[in-house]
């Protein structure tokens, strides 16, 4: 059974940092890639990151390009996202997935149950 | 960037046929995908690759492609079909995953 546990949410202050953590299990976590997407409160879902099983391969979104930072070890299980210069936009529930991909693209098929950053003064 | 448009909100009464609408320019290129996302949970697909439904949702589900925009279809709808959709798709050229903004179904 697929588990994926997200933590180190928490309420920090802008222009602050915090890094979160996907611990994963049920599945060959070394040959899959991991996704971050966010969901700010009551608005809808974004995706933010992703890293390849084998960390050669990392892209961002948009709005977080220069500020956050994705990584894995893959001996433990458990990818890592790291939050520098947050804004008060941050402010979300961060879910990680993975991808069932399908050619160029793919569906997000499991979910963890999301963790809470607030960024606020 | 590439972005994906849905409606804000549906309203259906029980036992009618919701349509839910996502347009983007790659959606002739690209699959499309589909969520339901309930209050305090995370999403759950209910339709990939355009119109193929997972065995776990209901036969009432469908899913279509007309070019640019991908259609969510909800026959004969229950009180328990209210919640939250989002159409999903990926942009290749810039290796990035894109969801619509999402639809409110209510059902009145």
């Amino acid at each position: 059974q697929v588990h994926l546990v997200e933590s180190g949410g928490g309420m920090v202050q802008p222009g602050k940092s915090l890094r979160l953590s996907c611990a994963a299990s049920g599945f060959p976590f070394t040959t899959y890639g991991i996704h971050w997407v966010r969901q700010a409160p009551g608005k809808g879902l974004e995706w933010v990151a992703v890293i390849s099983h084998d960390e050669s391969k990392i892209y961002y979104g948009d709005s977080v390009k220069g500020r956050f930072s994705i990584s894995r070890d893959n001996s433990k299980n458990t990818v890592f996202l790291q939050m520098d210069s947050l804004r008060t936009q941050d402010t979300a529930t961060y879910y990680c997935t993975t991808l069932c991909t399908i050619g160029a693209t793919g569906y997000f098929d499991y979910w963890g149950q999301g963790t809470l950053v607030t960024v606020s003064s | 960037s590439y972005e994906l448009t849905q409606p804000p909100s549906v309203s259906v009464s029980p036992g009618q046929t919701a349509r839910i609408t996502c347009s983007g320019d790659a959606l002739p290129d690209q699959y499309g995908y589909w969520y339901q996302q309930r209050p305090g949970q995370a999403p759950v697909l209910v339709i990939y690759k355009d119109t193929e439904r997972p065995s776990a949702i209901p036969e009432r589900f469908s899913g279509s492609n007309s070019g640019t925009t991908i259609t969510l279809t909800i026959s004969g709808v229950q009180a328990e079909d209210e919640a939250d959709y989002y159409c999903q798709s990926a942009d290749s050229s810039s290796s990035s995953w894109v969801f619509g903004g999402g639809t409110k179904l209510t059902v009145l």
